[in-house]
């Protein structure tokens, strides 16, 4: 299995500023994504961090407001820029391994005030 | 449209006595049916996963079955504990090459002594 952290666990940000989540794996992993998860809904998927290129993006979100790095296969950061109440969230960090396993960092809960 | 219901979307039970949680879907094609199990404030931990071809799984006191004919799914959980409490998720996804994982909304579960 996969041991994931993110870091920060928790925090509590101002309109206008941004947030930069830091996602490490024990291991080298092929594939990593980020998830929102907003209150009381499922994971949303928001892109799939791609080792030495740009991250896909899913429908509804852009490079420009959740900007992705992943500069090697056991580390990747994600963005939340500009921020707003609404993107009030708990955001995870997943992997997904040969074994078609997918696992989740513990996540990030962020509120926008 | 591609879509995973569970039901009932919370539940309080007592410890000890058995429960059962639902999810039925509408994704296709199927490649596999997961569920995970969700703490408070932390992310999703897999309990169990299904293909096409397995009708149950288990997971120590818990226990999944897959009917991938009615495209239903259901979780039961045996004698439970008050470390049960939490939220329980359905995912489920589709083969590679349109590779997605498309999650349920949670049944919120409550155990109490």
């Amino acid at each position: 299995s996969a041991v994931i952290s993110q870091k920060p666990s928790r925090d509590i940000c101002q309109r206008g500023t941004s947030l930069t989540i830091q996602c490490q794996v024990d291991s080298q992993v092929t594939m990593m994504f980020w998830y929102r998860q907003q209150p009381g809904q499922s994971l949303t998927l928001i892109a799939t961090a791609n080792q030495g290129s740009e991250a896909t993006y899913e429908s509804g979100f852009v490079i420009d407001k959740f900007p992705i790095s992943r500069p090697n296969l056991t580390f990747s950061t994600l963005t939340v820029s500009n921020m707003s109440p609404e993107d009030s969230s708990i955001y995870l960090c997943s992997t997904r391994h040969s074994t078609d396993t997918q696992y989740f960092g513990p996540g990030t809960r962020l509120t926008v005030l | 449209k591609n879509q995973v219901e569970q039901s009932p979307q919370s539940l309080i039970i007592l410890e000890g006595k058995n429960c059962t949680l639902q999810c039925n879907y509408t994704v296709s094609p199927f490649s596999n049916l997961r569920w995970y199990k969700q703490d408070t404030g932390r992310g999703p931990v897999s309990l169990t996963i299904m293909t096409f071809s397995e009708n149950t799984k288990s997971n120590g006191r818990y226990t999944a079955t897959l009917d991938a004919d009615t495209k239903q799914s259901s979780l039961h959980i045996t004698a439970s504990q008050l470390s049960d409490s939490a939220s329980y998720i359905c995912v489920v996804s589709r083969p590679s090459g349109t590779y997605k994982y498309i999650f349920g909304t949670g049944t919120r579960l409550k155990v109490l002594a």
